[in-house]
């Protein structure tokens, strides 16, 4: 069965820089996503991606965040000037189509700031 | 806004002992419901689904039923195994316009002990 392949599976980074989190969709899915836990918090909405675009974004994704899909294969979650609150474990997914299309979820990418 | 309620863990069961786990949502329109499970370690695994009122979602022995009078989507099994042993996160998502994105409860954390 297809997967969302996220890398790496763990990234610990010095506050203050920059990181990207790397994904790779199923690869007839159009529509992408990124969502993040924090440790024993809830699992948060921070964008989607269609055609090249945001389509939506939640209000933590502030201009400290950006996205992109540099390739046909490839999409990525910039973090810019990290900071101790941004660790979190984050999760991309991908769907065919939106509305009632399931999401599938990679395992995630931890992100530890220190 | 749109949100979900589900109820608080940790439950710990005996093998074969029957599981219910509470969700309630706050929507406008006609949201799709879904349950996700979480093994330890892994990424988010949609469990089950329903879009429409009445509608009962199953899968692996769960079952959800879509309740629109009670705004109510509860994850039930009649006899649970320790490999069920995971977070269980019900989530909604709108069905109005660009809305895709996914909006989840806090996590039920469910232990089965042999």
């Amino acid at each position: 069965e297809p997967e969302v392949t996220q890398t790496p599976s763990h990234q610990v980074t010095q506050m203050g820089q920059e990181v990207i989190l790397r994904c790779v969709p199923i690869s007839n899915h159009l529509y992408f996503y990124w969502y993040r836990q924090i440790l024993g918090q809830k699992v948060e909405f921070l964008v989607s991606f269609y055609n090249n675009e945001i389509s939506e974004k939640s209000e933590i994704f502030d201009d400290q965040f950006s996205v992109e899909r540099p390739d046909g294969s490839n999409f990525t979650l910039k973090i810019r000037s990290t900071k101790l609150e941004d660790s979190a474990m984050y999760f991309c997914a991908s769907s065919e189509r939106q509305g009632a299309q399931p999401q599938h979820f990679g395992d995630g990418t931890r992100l530890s700031i220190l | 806004g749109n949100s979900v309620t589900q109820m608080e863990g940790p439950v710990t069961l005996s093998e074969e002992a029957f599981l219910t786990i509470n969700c309630t949502y706050t929507a406008t329109g006609y949201p799709s419901l879904f349950w996700y499970v979480q093994y330890p370690g892994e990424g988010l695994q949609l469990l089950l689904k329903a879009t429409k009122a009445d509608d009962k979602g199953s899968n692996k022995g769960f079952e959800a039923t879509y309740r629109k009078e009670t705004t109510s989507f509860h994850l039930e099994k009649g006899s649970v195994q320790v490999s069920d042993s995971a977070v269980y996160f019900c989530a909604l998502r709108s069905d109005g316009g660009s809305q895709g994105n996914l909006i989840f409860g806090k996590g039920t954390k469910l232990s089965v002990k042999p």
